[in-house]
């Protein structure tokens, strides 16, 4: 069963703008991460965040973390038209495998 | 490192063949996973190993699936008979060290299968 679900499922927006996808799972979480896959690729890793993090930050990137709300989010500041992609997270529970989400489809317009 | 590497990209084979999807890891990574992606239900694990030795299958469909690790540098997903609801995108990824996910999985390029 998915642990990760991502929202929304498809996001459209103008180069310039940012995109923020959120990400809400069900049990405690290690850390969690969020993976982008371009079209016909194998997924990338982004960013992990640890469970006892609130906030990271990495280039355009900025993932924040509640734990409280089990819930995250990603965004991408100033997107580009190289954003488009897929982006999942993925919650690592401690002593099992990564399980993703279903993904966030992101479109940015040029 | 020229990162995970998956074979063949693309298969298209007819419904009730065999069918072998194979994978190199990253060299020194001590996990390996299999995924299976589809529109439907998104990635789903299928089995993973840590250091050659399968740890949970559970993830696997049916018996027609199986595969196989004989050492560090090599996997094998092996689905026979074939049939059509087995097409999807396979992907084999490594990573390394304690715990799943702390520096996070290199994905492979993945296997489309296509069963007609």
């Amino acid at each position: 069963s998915q642990q990760g679900e991502e929202d929304p499922q498809a996001l459209s927006i103008q180069e310039g703008e940012n995109a923020t996808m959120n990400c809400s799972y069900k049990t405690s979480i290690n850390n969690l991460q969020w993976y982008r896959q371009n079209s016909g690729r194998g997924l990338v890793h982004l960013i992990l965040i640890r469970s006892n993090e609130r906030e990271k930050h990495s280039g355009r990137l900025r993932v924040t973390l509640d734990t409280s709300k089990k819930s995250s989010s990603l965004l991408i500041t100033a997107s580009r038209a190289a954003d488009t992609a897929s982006y999942f997270c993925a919650t690592d529970g401690g002593n099992t495998p990564l399980v993703f989400g279903k993904g966030t489809r992101l479109s940015v317009i040029a | 490192d020229a990162g995970v590497i998956q074979s063949p990209r693309h298969e298209v084979t007819e419904m009730g063949q065999e069918v072998t999807l194979r994978c190199k890891p990253i060299s020194g990574h001590d996990y390996l996973f299999w995924y299976r992606q589809t529109m439907m239900r998104g990635l789903e694990l299928l089995i993973y190993f840590n250091n050659n030795v399968p740890i949970d299958d559970s993830g696997m469909p049916e018996d027609r699936f199986s595969a196989k690790m004989p050492n560090a540098s090599f996997s094998t997903l092996k689905i026979q008979p074939s049939e059509p609801r087995d097409s999807a995108v396979y992907f084999c990824a490594s990573s390394l060290g304690t715990g799943f996910g702390l520096r996070g999985y290199t994905f492979g390029s993945g296997t489309r299968l296509t069963v007609v």
